[in-house]
């Protein structure tokens, strides 16, 4: 079985872009959570999805969103980008809505200058 | 918010020693997780557990969730290189339907 996919890997954008990522889950799984990973925070919860529906939420501004597709896929969008927003975002899909075995994708490593 | 203490930040071993770290919160949690993440890649479940006083051995590693709830530890024995990482605790509130919660991890580097 196919692990969880992020793409891309890596993106380099400049301030004030917006920029869109996109994980597709483990199949079957029908849960997508978000997270953003600094050295300085750690992983912060941004948001997860399950049949297409924004179930839980983080503490992050608004410029954060994402959607969840029918097939599960799950894209994030982050708009206005600010240099903080320099991270790697992961996405961890898990069968039911909250469940604690989330499987992680390798991450985007999102560069903001 | 609920937050968790992991502890410590880092450790450098040799090669062949055993290895403690752990993970405090403030609250309650119903279920601890932990983790390992390699270099540019995700972190990669190691061990759930789901009950108080729960030991769980997974090859050379070995977690506890604590009797307060409060608390969970994770062992390493015998480290080998391939153990270099950073290990995370995770746990999730007594609500169920509560996102995970992360400790800032435990960078690990063994020596050969």
């Amino acid at each position: 079985k196919a692990g969880v996919t992020q793409t891309p890997r890596y993106l380099i954008k400049t301030r004030g872009q917006q920029v869109t990522l996109s994980c597709s889950p483990i199949s079957g799984h029908r849960s997508v959570s978000w997270y953003q990973q600094t050295p300085g925070q750690g992983l912060q919860f941004l948001f997860e999805y399950f049949s297409e529906t924004q179930r839980n939420k983080g503490n992050f501004p608004g410029r954060f969103s994402g959607r969840q597709f029918s097939n599960s896929r799950s894209e994030m969008n982050v708009s206005t980008l600010e240099l903080g927003d320099s991270a790697l975002y992961l996405c961890a899909s898990s069968l039911f809505y909250s469940g604690v075995d989330q499987y992680f994708g390798p991450g985007t490593r999102l560069t903001v200058t | 918010g609920q937050q968790l203490n992991q502890s410590p930040q880092s450790m450098f071993i040799q090669e062949g020693e055993d290895v403690s770290m752990n993970c405090t919160s403030s609250s309650i949690f119903n279920t601890w997780l932990w983790y390992k993440q390699d270099p540019g890649e995700g972190p990669v479940l190691l061990i759930a557990l789901y009950k108080a006083g729960e030991l769980t051995s997974n090859g050379r590693l070995t977690a506890q969730f604590g009797i307060t709830r409060k608390d969970s530890f994770l062992n390493i024995s015998a480290s080998i290189p391939s153990d270099v990482g950073i290990y995370f605790c995770a746990g999730q509130g007594q609500g169920g339907s509560e996102k995970l919660v992360f400790g800032k991890g435990t960078k690990l580097t063994v020596n050969p």
